[in-house]
């Protein structure tokens, strides 16, 4: 079975602070990707990475950056936190297809509160 | 600019009802139309997918139905069960910019039990 994990479950931390999410898979996946999930939001896609070293912007960016510097590890770093980065973050990978839409596989999410 | 919109947000049922969640995008070039479904402290999984090639897919209590023309898709659980319960997702996506899918705002499903 795949398994993805992230690093925590809950993490509270307070404005203006560092904060590093990170996200590893055990698949060999090429594909990670880091969303965030808000009540009648759905899933936003924050960042996702095809490669090492590789990224690309998802549809909210603004304050977030990442890095991948392995296959199986992918991090969401919080340059300077704000309250309203408060939510629910979800890391995902999937197997890059030949043109197919591959499954993505979460991990169970970190809840992030800032104070 | 949200392209895939989901109703209802909440949906509750009685035991051994049909649960329909809908959903309706904007973009003609998706083509690989997954359901996501999560429960509370986890994180979402496939439940089903179905491509505009057609109509209907099945699995076990679970049917996609997919209506092209009019550019919806639904989920529709039979006999629901209260382990049924979670929040499901629909999603979207384009073959060859596969690595990305444009989820649905999401629905809260609660069978009675």
């Amino acid at each position: 079975d795949v398994k993805v994990t992230q690093s925590s479950r809950y993490l509270v931390k307070r404005t203006g602070e560092k904060v590093f999410l990170e996200c590893v898979q055990d698949m060999d996946h090429e594909n990670m990707f880091w969303y965030r999930q808000d009540p009648g939001l759905g899933l936003r896609l924050i960042y996702f990475s095809y490669d090492v070293k590789m990224k690309e912007k998802g549809d909210i960016p603004e304050g977030y950056s990442v890095s991948r510097e392995k296959k199986e590890r992918f991090s969401l770093i919080l340059e300077s936190a704000s309250t309203n980065q408060t939510s629910m973050y979800l890391c995902a990978s999937s197997l890059e297809g030949q043109g197919v839409a591959d499954t993505q596989y979460f991990g169970p999410g970190t809840r992030l509160t800032v104070l | 600019q949200q392209q895939v919109k989901q109703s209802p947000q909440s949906l509750i049922v009685q035991k051994g009802g049909i649960s329909i969640i809908n959903c309706a995008y904007e973009n003609t070039a998706f083509d690989y139309f997954p359901w996501y479904q999560q429960f509370p402290g986890k994180g979402p999984a496939l439940l089903i997918a179905i491509r505009p090639d057609v109509s209907e897919k099945k699995e076990g209590r679970f049917t996609i139905s997919f209506n092209k023309s009019a550019k919806q898709f639904s989920l529709h659980i039979m006999d629901s069960q209260p382990g049924d319960s979670a929040t499901y997702f629909c999603a979207a996506t384009k073959t060859g910019s596969a690595r990305q899918l444009t989820f649905g705002s999401g629905t809260q499903l609660t069978v009675l039990p």
